[in-house]
Order: structure tokens, then sequence, then C-alpha cells
């Protein structure tokens, strides 16, 4: 099955600075490909996505990458926020017989902590 | 525009025993999918239910069963509870239009089996 393999599992920067959280995936079926916020107690919170047809898609603040060749994707923030502190996790879309159920297989996690 | 929503918040069980976790979806949505989150961990797939039909199915035991109803909501029910059964159970709710893959999830419910 797919195994999705998140780095680091932990970061910090200074507020202003920017951050950058990598994930790998193993299945080439894989063709979905989110990223989800978690702040302490709270819900995973969908933030950005992505799909495999697209190289890279941007949303204020926050952009994701994607390299299919190599099989990884990558969440960018720029100009970090305290208020950016929590855990994120990536994840990756697995297909089922050429039709996707939308089974999410997630990283491990980042702990990211901007310091004011 | 209600969002998912969950219920018990939290639930203290023995060994042995049932649960059941409830989901309602966000409203125009008709696909729920389960996760287990254990302490520090990224959530886990459990299953996904579509039109009252179970879909998909991750690596988890028989013990871990669910429904949907008429009306969207779903079940998770465990039974045999185990120590390490104990999690953040979450519900993602999807739609058949927008994809099965963008989900949204619920507040999740505790689960503490002592």
């Amino acid at each position: 099955g797919e195994n999705v393999e998140q780095h680091p599992s932990t970061l910090s920067v200074q507020e202003g600075d920017s951050a950058v959280i990598k994930c790998t995936y193993s299945d080439s079926a894989s063709n979905y490909f989110p990223w989800y916020k978690q702040e302490l107690g709270k819900r995973p919170q969908l933030i950005i996505d992505i799909r495999s047809n697209v190289g890279e898609k941007k949303d204020q603040r926050i952009a994701v990458t994607l390299n299919k060749t190599a099989k990884h994707f990558s969440l960018h923030i720029t100009e970090t926020q305290p208020e950016d502190s929590a855990v994120y996790f990536c994840a990756a879309s697995t297909n089922a017989g050429g039709t996707s159920y939308g089974k999410l297989t997630f990283g491990q996690g980042t702990i990211l902590t901007v310091h004011p | 525009d209600a969002g998912v929503t969950q219920s018990p918040t939290h639930l203290i069980k023995t060994r042995g025993q049932q649960v059941t976790l409830r989901c309602s979806p966000k409203s125009g949505h008709d696909t729920v999918s389960w996760y287990q989150q254990a302490l520090g961990q990224g959530p886990q797939f459990i299953f996904q239910y579509y039109e009252e039909e179970e879909r998909q199915r991750g690596n988890f035991p028989d013990r871990f069963s669910g429904h949907q109803f008429p009306n969207y909501s779903s079940e998770l029910n465990v039974n045999a509870l185990l120590l390490g059964d104990s999690a953040l159970y979450l519900c993602a709710s999807s739609s058949v239009l927008a994809g099965f893959e963008t989900q949204y999830f619920g507040p999740g419910t505790r689960l503490l089996v002592l």
C-alpha cells in the first residue's frame, strides 16, 4: 500500500522566516496531495491541496509544489506568524482500481513552532 | 452552513466493552470516512461509506464496523475494546461531485479505554 514519509518531525523558526516541510510517497498512482493543519486539541483543517496534473499551487502565504518523477511534494509557508504554530500533516490519496475513493494516507506530522 | 459534527466529544470505556461513535457530514456531502489518530501520529484510515455501503477499508480488524444512514450520517462501532483502541476518532466528509478526496474533518471523539 501507499507509504508517506514526512520531514522534519519538528521545525522551529523566527517570525517572518519561511518554513518548508517535505513529504515523499511510494505509490505512483496517487494523484491528490492535501495538507492539513492541526492545532492542539482541534480538528485537522485542510489548508491547501494539489493534484498530480499541477506542479505548483499558491494561496497567499502558503504554497505547495509537487514533483511526480521524484514522488515528493512540499509545503512552503512564507512570512511565518506565531498563529502558524501547529502540527502539519501531508497526505496522499490512493487510487483503487483506477477510481479514487479518497482514502488518505498521512505522514507522521511536523510540529511547527514560530517564535515571536 | 453546518460543518462536520461528531458525538460524543469524549468517552471512557473499559476493556471488552463496545462503543458507538456518530458523525454528521457537512451540508451537501454524501460520503463519510473514518480515521483513527493515536497520540503524536497522523490519522489512519479505517473505512469509507458512500450510498450506505462500505466502499474501502484500511488495515483494521473486523471489530471495527460501521454504518451509513439515508441522511448520510454515519456510525462507527468498535467491539471488544482493547487498551490500544484509545485514540482520537475522526470522521471526514466529502462529496462525490467535488471528488471523494477533498475531505473535511469533524472535531473528533476522544476514546479512552481503561
